[in-house]
């Protein structure tokens, strides 16, 4: 497997345009998750994913963040509109999760500059 | 609620010496404990998991963790550093009452020396 795959990997966007980071899961894995990480802030967990259904999406910081998974093999984050302060690198992660007991693997990450 | 607790910031170790890092956890239930490891400009990357098999578990790049439930501790070491190990380390844990959701440490981030 290619293991969790994230698109792009770099993204330039002027304040108060929408972006739309993509995320494509390990094959056969029933969890998502969608990290955001700054050098203020650590790495915080945004939202996460049981079978294709929101579980916890308490760490959305607001409504401009949404996110969805319409199928077992994609995600999307979306921000809109954008503004300077969501400049992060934002990670995807799937799991197969069994009765808490496994581990997440993570795509390289989204690099989001916002100007 | 779980919680994870990573008690060095930042490490500094010379080339050759061991690696310890610390890692202390709570959690209602049996835990899942992880170490992750990020390199400069990279994803997080699995080192060793824990998950109520062995306590001393192996990992890779001659790292070990020790589970010990008396200490709610987690300690990551290695007996000889090597450059390639200067990275960022996460200690993580999860359990059935928070679902699979991930409970992230601070990070340590480790400095190796020539």
């Amino acid at each position: 497997d290619a293991g969790v795959i994230q698109s792009p990997r770099h993204e330039v966007t002027e304040m108060g345009q929408e972006v739309t980071l993509r995320c494509k899961p390990i094959s056969g894995h029933n969890s998502l998750f969608w990290y955001r990480q700054t050098m203020m802030r650590g790495l915080e967990l945004l939202i996460y994913f049981n079978n294709n259904v929101p579980i916890d999406d308490s760490g959305m910081p607001e409504d401009r963040f949404s996110a969805k998974m319409p199928n077992a093999s994609f995600s999307t984050l979306k921000i809109q509109p954008s503004e300077p302060r969501d400049s992060a690198v934002y990670f995807c992660a799937s799991s197969l999760y069994v009765r808490g007991k496994a581990e997440a693997f993570f795509g390289q990450g989204t690099r989001l500059t916002v100007v | 609620a779980q919680s994870v607790t990573q008690l060095d910031s930042h490490v500094s170790v010379s080339e050759g010496t061991p690696v310890l890092l610390r890692c202390n956890y709570s959690s209602s239930y049996s835990p899942s404990l992880f170490w992750y490891v990020q390199h400069p400009n990279k994803g997080l990357q699995l080192l060793l998991k824990y998950t109520s098999a062995a306590t001393l578990v192996k990992g890779i790049n001659g790292f070990e963790a020790e589970f010990k439930k008396s200490e709610t501790s987690f300690h990551l070491t290695k007996p000889s550093a090597h450059m390639s190990d200067a990275a960022e380390y996460f200690c993580v844990v999860s359990d059935e009452a928070a679902g699979n959701k991930l409970t992230f440490g601070g990070g340590t981030r480790v400095l190796v020396k020539p």
